[in-house]
């Protein structure tokens, strides 16, 4: 199993401002994934993290708003840009390849 | 691109057994999870089917049926505590190549009445 930390637990923003999410693994992990859920809500997968190289991004999310960085194996970062109340959401972390993903607590983001 | 269907809501009362349904349609399909999900609090995995069949983890099992693209969670002997989200997940190829990626369901909310 993988432990994993997010900060921070919640943040009310202006909007066009930015916010950066951490989130830190208990052990060393290949991939992050960054997902968005809006309340009640599906999970959307933001884009996939692997170190030392660039983010995969899925339809719909750019590098421009949503930068990530991924310095090792343990630890990775979600910015949101210039932000919106349309951002205004939780944002997950999340770990895992194979049968079970597991996910940190949730950054929940307000935009005012 | 992937879809996944499930109903929106489930009610049941306690002792009571309850099935979620969940179809899919995606390419490169490597298996079917379920997670749970309270208010507030983060996704939790129960269950992952990859091959044809039911799987049994306690009071919840779980079923696949890779050629009609399906699957259930099926939850017995019902508490309250159970009330919560619960989603379907396949995991697949997804549009970020080699990657296998999760791509979630809308979820169920099961509320359980005493």
């Amino acid at each position: 199993s993988a432990v994993i930390s997010q900060k921070p637990s919640r943040d009310i923003c202006q909007r066009g401002t930015s916010l950066t999410i951490q989130c830190q693994v208990d052990s060393q992990v290949t991939m992050m994934f960054w997902y968005r859920q809006q309340p009640g809500q599906s999970l959307t997968l933001i884009a996939t993290a692997n170190q030392g190289s660039e983010a995969t991004y899925e339809s719909g999310f750019v590098i421009d708003k949503f930068p990530i960085s991924r310095p090792n194996l343990t630890f990775s970062t979600l910015t949101v840009s210039n932000m919106s109340p349309e951002d205004s959401s939780i944002y997950l972390c999340s770990v895992g390849e194979e049968n079970e993903q597991f996910f940190g607590p949730g950054t929940r983001l307000t935009v005012l | 691109g992937q879809s996944l269907e499930q109903p929106s809501e489930v009610t049941a009362v306690e002792g009571a057994i309850v099935q979620i349904n969940c179809t899919y349609q995606t390419s490169g399909f490597y298996g079917l999870s379920w997670y749970q999900q309270h208010d507030g609090g983060a996704p939790t995995f129960l269950s992952y089917n990859a091959l044809d069949g039911l799987e049994e983890t306690g009071r919840f099992s779980s079923f696949l049926s890779r050629s009609d693209s399906y699957g259930y969670l099926l939850l017995q002997e019902l508490q309250m505590k159970d009330s919560a989200s619960y989603f379907c997940a396949v995991r697949d190829q997804g549009s970020s190549g080699s990657a296998r990626q999760l791509t979630f369901g809308s979820g169920t909310q099961l509320t359980v009445l005493p």
